[in-house]
């Protein structure tokens, strides 16, 4: 199977401890996404990269995340600290980007990576 | 002001009909996409079908089509036939110009009736 993957599936830890999740987008995509989704919402975008190049990063994204893609293949999201606020599903997704004008842009999602803070 | 407005938390439907789930949007750019996407128990968002805001034509695939009121500024979801495996959540969301964040609503949850 060659969509986006995630590991772990699923998180459980304790409060102020910190948690590193990974994502391997489709390999000939070029953008990777992370966002966040709570209970009973939609995804929320975390931040975005196009290669390995972090280019936006929304003010959801406190100073106890960190996020890289250090050679423009996977990226991992690292949480410090961790709060009970935390709990969420971590969604990732990779797109392909076109050269030249608008494109739609279509973006693949991941499983998901569930996070529990006790 | 939300960007994605989705005004029904949950929506029933019977096996085989058709059913329509409401998405309204904001944006003050002339260039834009809109989104659909299934996420089922499992989590995972699948895409189901898009639509650009200078398409002419609503966008189709297969049992799934997209309404699409420019001036209206609303992009709804027709599920035609409707199968038991639709029962999910289903949200819109919208990318604004060239930018590359997704804006999503909070979600539409369909089930099926046998």
């Amino acid at each position: 199977d060659t969509g986006v993957s995630q590991d772990p599936r699923h998180k459980i830890t304790k409060r102020g401890q910190n948690v590193t999740f990974r994502c391997d987008p489709i390999s000939e995509h070029n953008r990777l996404y992370w966002y966040r989704q709570t209970l009973g919402q939609g995804p929320e975008f975390l931040t975005y990269f196009q290669n390995e190049a972090q280019l936006e990063k929304s003010r959801l994204l406190s100073d106890r995340f960190s996020a890289e893609r250090p050679k423009g293949s996977f990226s991992t999201l690292e949480i410090q600290r961790t709060e009970q606020g935390d709990s969420a599903m971590y969604l990732c997704a990779s797109s392909r980007g076109l050269a030249g004008g608008f494109s739609y842009n279509e973006q693949f999602f991941g499983p998901g990576t569930r996070l529990t803070v006790l | 002001a939300q960007k994605i407005t989705q005004t029904q938390p949950g929506m029933f439907v019977q096996e085989k009909e058709a059913v329509t789930l409401d998405c309204t949007y904001d944006t003050s750019d002339q260039s834009y996409g809109l989104f659909w996407y299934k996420q089922p128990s499992s989590g995972e968002m699948i895409f189901l079908i898009y639509q650009g805001s200078y398409d002419e034509q609503n966008a189709t695939e297969g049992r799934y089509s997209l309404n699409f009121q420019k001036a209206r500024k609303s992009a709804n979801l027709v599920i035609s036939a409707s199968q038991l495996g639709d029962s999910a959540m289903y949200f819109c969301a919208m990318r604004e110009g060239t930018g590359n964040q997704f804006y999503f609503g909070t979600g539409t949850s369909l089930t099926v009736i046998p």
